[in-house]
């Protein structure tokens, strides 16, 4: 079946860094991909998605990676703050045949150090 | 303010009990999911619906049934609670099944003793 799962389960970097989380999913028929931030006790929020026609996406101080190759994802983190400290977690939606269903990873912790 | 209402926030409950989660959109959006979160693992998918009228199984479906009666409403029932069900469910809704981000609730957490 399909799976998606992250490298690391926690990261801790200082503040200022930049921060980066890895992701790798199975399904090579997933079509597009989001990352999803999810501060305690919340719900998860949308950071920012990338479809499989693109390689690289950018947003204000995150940046998406796709290698379709080898079927990975990164999310990269400009000059972590500690508001960034959250679980992250990467998400992908198989296509049609899917229908349009998300398969979530096991999620990262990121703790941001002052 | 816009988005996903449910309830209740927080739930004790004993085994054997019949429990309906809530979850209420106003977004006008035709796609509803519940997930369940367990601790140090990622969002397994319940149950969906992609339009009002219709439902279909996710990844974890047994014990839970759901509803879809109109397009801002989806409950989540548990018909006969059993420890195993200990989690915290969130509720998700997009404008389209097909593609887009999901925009999650702020999840129930449900215990059953």
């Amino acid at each position: 079946g399909e799976s998606v799962g992250l490298h690391l389960p926690t990261l801790s970097v200082q503040e200022g860094d930049n921060s980066i989380i890895n992701c790798a999913y199975s399904n090579s028929a997933s079509d597009y991909f989001i990352w999803y931030k999810q501060e305690s006790g919340k719900g998860p929020q949308f950071i920012i998605d990338i479809r499989s026609n693109m390689d690289k996406r950018q947003g204000q101080r995150v940046t998406v990676l796709l290698n379709k190759t080898v079927k990975h994802l990164s999310l990269q983190i400009a000059a972590t703050q500690p508001g960034d400290s959250a679980v992250y977690f990467c998400a992908e939606k198989g296509g049609r045949a899917n229908a349009g269903k998300s398969t979530f990873g096991d999620g990262t912790t990121l703790t941001v150090k002052p | 303010i816009a988005g996903i209402t449910q309830a209740p926030t927080s739930q004790i409950l004993a085994a054997g009990r019949r429990m309906t989660l809530r979850c209420t959109q106003d977004m006008r959006h035709n796609a509803m999911y519940w997930y369940r979160q367990d601790l140090g693992l990622g969002l397994r998918l319940i149950h969906y619906s992609n339009t009002a009228g219709t439902t279909g199984k996710g990844e974890v479906p047994d014990g839970y049934s759901v509803s879809r009666a109109n397009t801002d409403d989806f409950p989540l029932t548990l018909a006969s609670a059993v420890p195993s069900q200990t989690s915290v469910y969130f509720c998700a809704s997009k404008p389209r099944a097909s593609t887009g981000e999901l925009f999650f609730g702020e999840g129930s957490r449900l215990t059953v003793l």
